[in-house]
């Protein structure tokens, strides 16, 4: 599990600021993927990436940028914040092409005020 | 689109009972269906899958079953301790015609001493 990391752990923004959370994984995993966790909808998938400078959009792509230009690096950044993203986001890496075991990261608690 | 709906949504059981919570997807070519367990503040974590060319997986207390026929997948928590006690995902993956995740809600599992 310490192989995957994301920064900040805790983050307080303001509506229309930039926000640019970090994940860092040690293992080579080619797969990175982005999450949002709330309650009742569970873990839905905001973008993720199948190697370096390869990203595609999930299911709730709106609002959010990523970039991927190393292997272990994949950031995720809230261009013009909003409250509906208040959240709890996790990003997550996979070893294997296939859909196959994701290992996430301990996330980030963003709060939108 | 597609979706995962996962029943019940909170599930008390005595310690020593089983417990059981059933997931139904919709994308027929979802293959690949983990389950993870999520303790209040942590990070998910993999406790079992199971692909699309096997009906049953288990291990030790945990097993997962599989009806392709009727798009639908259920973990079944034998002799069940206080440590069980967590918030459980189903999850229906693939990777024809492009990457899909979806998560179910989750349950809420309390297992009473």
């Amino acid at each position: 599990d310490a192989g995957i990391t994301q920064s900040p752990r805790y983050k307080i923004t303001e509506t229309g600021r930039q926000v640019t959370l970090m994940c860092h994984q040690t293992w080579s995993h080619s797969y990175m993927f982005w999450y949002r966790q709330d309650l009742g909808h569970g873990l839905r998938l905001i973008y993720y990436s199948a190697a370096a400078d390869i990203t595609d959009k999930g299911e709730v792509p709106d609002g959010y940028v990523v970039s991927r230009s190393k292997t272990e690096n994949f950031p995720l950044t809230l261009e013009s914040a909003t409250r509906s993203q208040t959240s709890v986001y996790f990003c997550a890496s996979s070893e294997f092409q296939g859909p196959d075991t994701q290992y996430f990261g301990p996330g980030t608690r963003l709060t939108v005020l | 689109g597609e979706n995962v709906e996962q029943h019940p949504s909170t599930l008390s059981v005595q310690e020593g009972d089983s417990a059981v919570i059933k997931c139904t997807y919709s994308d027929s070519a979802s293959n690949y269906f983990p389950w993870y367990k999520q303790e209040l503040g942590k990070r998910p974590q993999l406790i079992i899958d199971i692909r699309s060319n096997v009906g049953e997986k288990k291990d030790q207390r945990i097993a997962v079953t599989l009806n392709k026929t009727a798009k639908h997948f259920s973990l079944h928590i034998t002799e069940t301790q206080p440590e069980d006690s967590a918030v459980y995902f189903c999850a229906a993956s693939r990777n024809t015609g492009g990457f899909k995740t979806i998560f179910g809600a989750g349950t809420r599992l309390f297992v009473k001493a």
